[in-house]
C-alpha cells in the first residue's frame, strides 16, 4: 500500500545537538512532501515543503530537509536544537497524482522529540 | 491576520449527546479540511470541502458523523449520537488555491471527551 513512514516514535537529543528525524514514502513517483510540527495543545505548523527543483529545502526554525528519489526519503535536520524545539513533528505527503489544490494530505504517525537541557 | 478559528477548545458530554464542533477558515481559502487525532490511530482526515463543496468524505467514521460548510467562512462537524470512542482532539485546516497543492493552515483542535 502507498504511504509514507516515520520509524522513529521518539527520539530523545541534548540541547545543542544535531537532529535528524526520518520519514520515507513508498509511492512509484515523488509525491509532494511536506513537514509539521505539533507543539502541545496546539495544531500542526508548516515546517517546510518540497515539490521539485533543489533536493535541499530550508523552513522556519532553522529547520531543513533533503530529498533523496534514490532513498525514497524526505528527513528533517536541525544543526543544534534549542529546548523549545520539543514537540511532535509529522511527516507528510500528497500522493503525485493529486497535484491539484484538491489533493489531501497523508500524514505519518509522528516522531515526538524531547529535548534534554 | 487571524488564523484557523475552531470552538469549543475543549468539550466534555455525556455519550448519547449531539456534539457540534466550528471552525472558521482564514480569510481567502477556499479548501477546508476536518481531522481527528487520536493516540491509536494517529492523525485521520475526515473530510474535506472545495469552495463550500464536500469533495471527499471517505474519512468519516459512520453515519453518526456528518458536516457542512454553508458558505465559505463556517463549517460545522456534528455527531449525533455521540459514543465514548468518539473522544478525539479534531482538528480544522484551510488552504488557498495555487500552482500545486497548498499547505494547510491548522486550528489549535477541539479536545472532545465523550463520558
Amino acid at each position: 500500500a502507498q504511504s509514507v513512514t516515520q520509524p522513529d516514535i521518539h527520539i530523545t537529543v541534548s540541547e545543542g545537538a544535531s537532529l535528524e528525524l526520518r520519514c520515507n514514502y513508498s509511492y512509484g513517483a515523488t509525491p509532494y512532501l511536506f513537514w509539521y510540527v505539533q507543539s502541545p495543545g496546539q495544531g500542526l505548523q508548516l515546517l517546510l515543503k518540497y515539490f521539485s527543483g533543489d533536493t535541499l529545502v530550508q523552513g522556519i526554525k532553522g529547520f531543513e530537509a533533503e530529498f533523496k528519489r534514490s532513498q525514497s526519503s524526505f528527513n528533517l535536520r536541525k544543526p543544534s536544537v534549542h529546548w523549545s524545539d520539543a514537540a511532535e513533528y509529522f511527516c507528510a505527503v500528497v500522493p503525485p497524482d493529486r497535484g491539484s489544490t484538491l489533493g489531501r494530505l497523508y500524514f505519518g504517525r509522528g516522531t515526538q522529540l524531547t529535548v534534554w537541557p | 491576520d487571524a488564523g484557523v478559528i475552531q470552538s469549543p477548545r475543549h468539550e466534555v458530554t455525556e455519550m448519547g449527546q449531539e456534539v457540534t464542533l466550528r471552525c472558521k477558515p482564514i480569510s481567502g481559502h477556499n479548501s477546508l479540511f476536518w481531522y481527528r487525532q487520536t493516540m491509536m490511530r494517529g492523525l485521520e482526515l475526515l473530510i474535506y470541502f472545495n469552495n463550500n463543496v464536500p469533495i471527499d468524505d471517505s474519512g468519516m467514521p459512520e453515519d453518526r458523523f456528518s458536516a457542512k460548510m454553508p458558505n465559505a467562512s463556517f463549517s460545522t462537524l456534528k455527531i449525533q449520537p455521540s459514543e465514548p470512542r468518539d473522544s478525539a482532539v479534531y482538528f480544522c485546516a484551510s488552504s488557498s488555491s495555487g500552482q500545486g497543492p497548498q499547505p494547510q493552515h491548522f486550528g489549535d483542535g477541539t479536545r472532545l471527551s465523550i463520558l
